[in-house]
C-alpha cells in the first residue's frame, strides 16, 4: 500500500479566500491526482500533477480556480481559490502503485465554505 | 467520453444473503478497481482487475470483469452488517491512470 497524508483534514473558509491542500506521500510517485467527492456524490478528477510539468486539467476544471503544485516526486499542493459555498466538498489526493497496480488514496481534506 | 454507470445505487439486504452489485462502462479500458468507502473515511482500495474474464475474491467479496460486455461484478456472499459500506467501481480512461468513478452503490446489511 501507500501512505498518504493530507493537511489540513478539515476547514471551515468564507467565501472569497483561498485554501491550500497539501498531500505527502512516502515514496517517490511519477504521477499524482488531485479529485472533488462533493456531498453525497461519487468523485470526480480535478487534474494530474507530474513533477517538473504543469498540472493536466480535466473537463470542467481550469488552472486559475485549482492551481496545483509539485515541486518534488513525494509532495503536491492544490489550491481552491476564491472560495464559493458549490466547493464545499471532500478533496482527495492519490498516487499509482505500479508494483500493486492499484491507486491509493490519501484520507481527504473536507472543505466547507460558509 | 467514458461513462460509468453502477447499479443499484441503494442496496439494503439481510444478513446471510447474496447479492451482485453491476458496474458497466462505456468504452474500452485497460484496468478496472473497485473500492469501499465507509462514512466520512476515505477509500480503501478493494480490487484492481486487469484483463478479461478476470476473477478476484477476498473473503465474502468476489468481483468479475468482462470486458467485451463492458462491465464488472461485485458479488457478496452471505452478507455481514460490517460490509455495510459505499461500493465504487472504477475505470482507467485509458491513459496515464486517470480513473472515472461510478455514482456508488449504499450497501446496508441488516441483522
Amino acid at each position: 500500500s501507500a501512505v498518504i497524508s493530507q493537511k489540513p483534514s478539515r476547514d471551515i473558509c468564507q467565501r472569497g479566500t483561498s485554501l491550500t491542500i497539501q498531500c505527502q506521500v512516502d515514496s517517490q510517485v511519477t504521477m499524482m491526482f488531485w479529485y472533488r467527492q462533493q456531498p453525497g456524490q461519487s468523485l470526480t478528477l480535478i487534474a494530474t500533477a507530474n513533477q517538473g510539468s504543469e498540472a493536466t486539467y480535466e473537463s470542467g476544471f481550469v488552472i486559475d480556480k485549482f492551481p496545483i503544485s509539485r515541486p518534488n516526486l513525494t509532495f503536491s499542493t492544490l489550491t481552491v481559490s476564491n472560495m464559493s459555498p458549490e466547493d464545499s466538498s471532500i478533496y482527495l489526493c492519490s498516487v499509482d502503485r505500479p508494483s500493486t497496480d492499484t491507486q491509493y488514496f490519501g484520507p481527504g481534506t473536507r472543505l466547507t465554505v460558509l | 467520453e467514458l461513462k460509468v454507470e453502477q447499479n443499484p445505487l441503494f442496496l439494503s439486504m439481510q444478513e446471510g444473503k447474496n447479492y451482485t452489485i453491476y458496474c458497466n462502462y462505456s468504452t474500452t479500458s485497460d484496468r478496472l478497481y473497485w473500492y469501499r468507502q465507509d462514512p466520512g473515511k476515505s477509500l480503501e482500495s478493494l480490487f484492481v482487475l486487469l484483463s478479461n474474464g478476470a476473477v478476484k475474491q477476498e473473503g465474502r467479496l468476489m468481483a468479475s470483469l468482462d470486458t467485451k460486455a463492458r462491465l464488472s461484478t461485485l458479488h457478496i456472499t452471505a452478507a455481514v452488517h460490517d460490509l455495510s459500506a459505499t461500493y465504487f467501481c472504477a475505470v482507467d480512461k485509458g491513459s496515464g491512470s486517470r480513473l472515472t468513478f461510478g455514482e456508488g452503490t449504499q450497501l446496508t446489511v441488516n441483522p
